[in-house]
């Protein structure tokens, strides 16, 4: 069965500091994997995807991500962290036939001015 | 275009009572899953329908069905309440079944007593 780690519960970085969200995923065919945000009492925003093609993979906000098959890992990052980015951010690997998500318990980032 | 509404954003029921969500996708979008969001156990799927079929379901308890309208609607129904359903309840929608991107309304907030 599929299955997504993220490590970190908790992060906090300062304001202008670089970052990076670690994502592991287990699956066994070549995943769909997805980074959601979500802000408290709202739902989940994509911010990008891996399908195919390309590793390193752009998103909204200044968000890229890089996949690397031989770590079964899919990290975020983003160069420079603005306090509007504090939320929580969700991992998510789906499966090639049907839409069923299998999500990370998630990383609360924590931006400090 | 709008996005994945949900409707109602909030409600307050009691044990052994019983609840429907409605979800309404991105005008087009012919997929529709929902999910279930809690403290304890994070991010769960609970079922998809794709043209008003169910394509695929995660593992809950019978009280929770749901139904698809030829119009892409769908709605979710939780019989006989307990106090572990209270959630956030989210719908997300896609054009298609198959690892398609899915867009995320805002969520029912469901609150048994």
């Amino acid at each position: 069965a599929q299955s997504v780690t993220q490590p970190d519960i908790h992060i906090t970085v300062s304001e202008g500091a670089s970052l990076e969200l670690r994502c592991n995923y287990s699956y066994g065919a070549t995943p769909y994997l997805f980074w959601y945000v979500q802000s408290p009492g709202q739902g989940l925003q994509l911010l990008l995807k891996y399908f195919s093609g390309d590793t390193l993979v752009q998103g909204i906000k200044g968000f890229e991500a890089e996949f690397k098959r031989s770590q079964s890992s899919f990290n975020l990052r983003k160069p420079s962290v603005h306090w509007s980015d504090a939320a929580e951010y969700f991992c998510a690997v789906a499966m090639e036939y049907g839409n069923k998500l299998v999500f990370g318990a998630g990383t609360i980032l924590r931006v400090k001015s | 275009k709008a996005g994945v509404t949900q409707t109602p954003r909030y409600l307050i029921k009691t044990r052994g009572q019983q609840v429907t969500l409605s979800c309404s996708p991105i005008s087009g979008h012919r997929s529709v899953s929902w999910y279930q969001q809690t403290p304890g156990q994070g991010l769960q799927f609970l079922f998809e329908y794709f043209s008003e079929t169910q394509r695929n379901k995660g593992n809950f308890p019978g009280r929770f069905s749901g139904r698809q309208f030829s119009n892409s609607r769908s709605e979710m129904n939780v019989s006989t309440l307990e106090l572990g359903d209270s959630a956030l309840y989210l719908c997300a929608s896609s054009l298609a079944s198959g690892g398609d991107t899915q867009y995320f309304g805002p969520g029912t907030r469901l609150t048994v007593l």
